[in-house]
């Protein structure tokens, strides 16, 4: 079964440093999502892309967090400087119309900033 | 803006049994569709179960059915025959339109299945 593949899985850093995560979405699906998950807030999105174009980066930081696509098979999602107010689950979703589900999801990036 | 509701944060129940789980959720939109998403201590995302509004009946997975209710705003889980597997925290979740818009997640269920 094709995946949308997450790395690192686990990241631990200190605060201001910067920190990258990555995300290859399914072959042909042409809508990446990042989502944040803490205890807190649950899940939340905070950025979109579609065909590679920011569609929606409204729940992001801006002065802090970064999301880009290169290309079609890889985003990223950049925080500098890291706090750790920023420690949660990072979940990509890619998704297509034609599609079975809305989003199929990798397994996420747990990041701990100390 | 769409809203979703899960006014259980935590329940508990003994294996084989059955247990249903709450949510509601708020929109003007009249076609949409809903999910309830697991998620266990692995922390994957697993759709377990998906509806289309403009269906009448109720969908059904295996040991997972749902009760949708359009006028009510309200589609609850069902699980049947309750196993260990089962335990995890479970997420509904809405959307419009497939493809190119972010899914709107209730705070979601901590379900715990007692041998």
């Amino acid at each position: 079964d094709a995946r949308v593949t997450q790395t690192p899985r686990h990241k631990v850093t200190e605060m201001g440093q910067e920190v990258t995560m990555r995300c290859q979405p399914i072959l042909g699906h042409n809508t990446v999502f990042w989502y944040r998950q803490t205890m807190m807030q649950g899940l939340e999105l905070l950025a979109y892309f579609r065909n590679r174009a920011p569609l929606d980066d409204s729940g992001m930081p801006k002065d802090r967090f970064s999301a880009e696509m290169p290309d079609a098979t890889l985003a990223t999602l950049k925080i500098q400087p890291s706090e750790p107010r920023d420690s949660a689950v990072y979940f990509c979703a890619s998704g297509d119309r034609n599609s079975n589900q809305p989003q199929h999801f990798g397994d996420g990036t747990r990041l701990s900033i100390l | 803006a769409q809203t979703v509701t899960q006014s259980q944060p935590e329940m508990s129940v003994q294996e084989a049994e059955t247990v249903t789980l709450s949510c509601t959720y708020d929109t003007s939109e009249s076609n949409y569709y809903l999910f309830w998403y697991k998620q266990p201590p692995s922390r994957q995302m697993i759709l377990v179960i998906r509806q289309e509004a403009y269906k009448q009946q109720n969908a059904t997975e295996n040991r997972f059915s749902v009760n949708f209710q359009k006028a009510a705003k309200s589609f609850s889980l069902k699980i049947s025959d309750s196993q260990l597997g089962d335990t995890a925290m479970y997420f509904c979740a809405f959307i419009r339109n497939f493809g190119n818009e972010k899914l709107t997640f209730g705070t979601g269920t901590r379900l715990t299945i007692i041998p």
